[in-house]
């Protein structure tokens, strides 16, 4: 059974500071993995897919990588902002069409 | 990126009361919709899977006659909470799949308050 983590579930930076999001699974079998963020009360939104067959992802300020060998992730922020202020979720698919399982998150504050 | 509604995005009811919530694909077909529900500060709980034109797939606990869901056409799916109670109030969330890629695009979450 996959089962994904992520460590610390909240996290507080001063504003411009660079971070890294960890991310793991168990099985490294696995189909993709989607980065999502969460504002409170809404729903999600995706910020990067990395597909099994790829190391790493960027758009904008963000980075994510991959290793499916370590099963882990890595979701790098450049220059943090108040606006990036949410809660950031890691999400992994086993296979085609499949469900994704999810971590439990984690809530990142950015202060001015 | 692609567009997932959700509707109504708030909803009130009592106790006894059946309210349904519709999630739509706004640019897309989406032959596999989910549902989520999620409780305060905890992450999303997969509820069940839904297919057009076939059953939907219900997680372990889940019952499915309580938590009817409809896929009748490939942009829309609805969840309707049967005979409601106060331990049924959560946020809903459905999402969709694009294309082979795979990528899970997901609406913006029906908040239910049951009375």
């Amino acid at each position: 059974k996959q089962e994904v983590t992520q460590i610390p579930a909240a996290l507080s930076v001063p504003e411009g500071e660079n971070l890294v999001l960890n991310c793991s699974f168990t099985d490294s079998a696995i189909y993709n993995l989607q980065w999502f963020r969460q504002d409170p009360g809404k729903g999600l939104t995706s910020l990067l897919l990395i597909q099994s067959s790829q190391r790493e992802q960027t758009s904008g300020r963000l980075n994510a990588s991959l290793d499916k060998s370590s099963g882990r992730s890595t979701l790098y922020i450049a220059a943090s902002q108040p606006g990036d202020s949410a809660t950031y979720l890691c999400a992994v698919r086993t296979g085609a069409n499949s469900k994704l399982t999810f971590g439990k998150g984690i809530t990142l504050s950015v202060r001015p | 990126g692609a567009v997932v509604s959700q509707h109504p995005s708030r909803v009130i009811c009592k106790s006894g009361t059946s309210v349904k919530i519709e999630c739509r694909s706004l640019d897309f077909q989406a032959t596999t919709m989910f549902w989520y529900r999620q409780f305060p500060k905890q992450s999303l709980m997969l509820m069940a899977t839904s297919n057009e034109g076939s059953k939907a797939t219900y997680e372990q606990g889940v019952e499915k006659d309580k938590f009817l869901i409809n896929h009748a056409s490939l942009t829309l799916s609805t969840l309707t909470v049967t005979s409601a109670h106060p331990e049924d109030s959560s946020f809903y969330i459905c999402s969709a799949n694009l294309g082979t890629s795979y990528e899970q695009y997901f609406g913006p979450g029906t908040r239910l308050t049951v009375t």
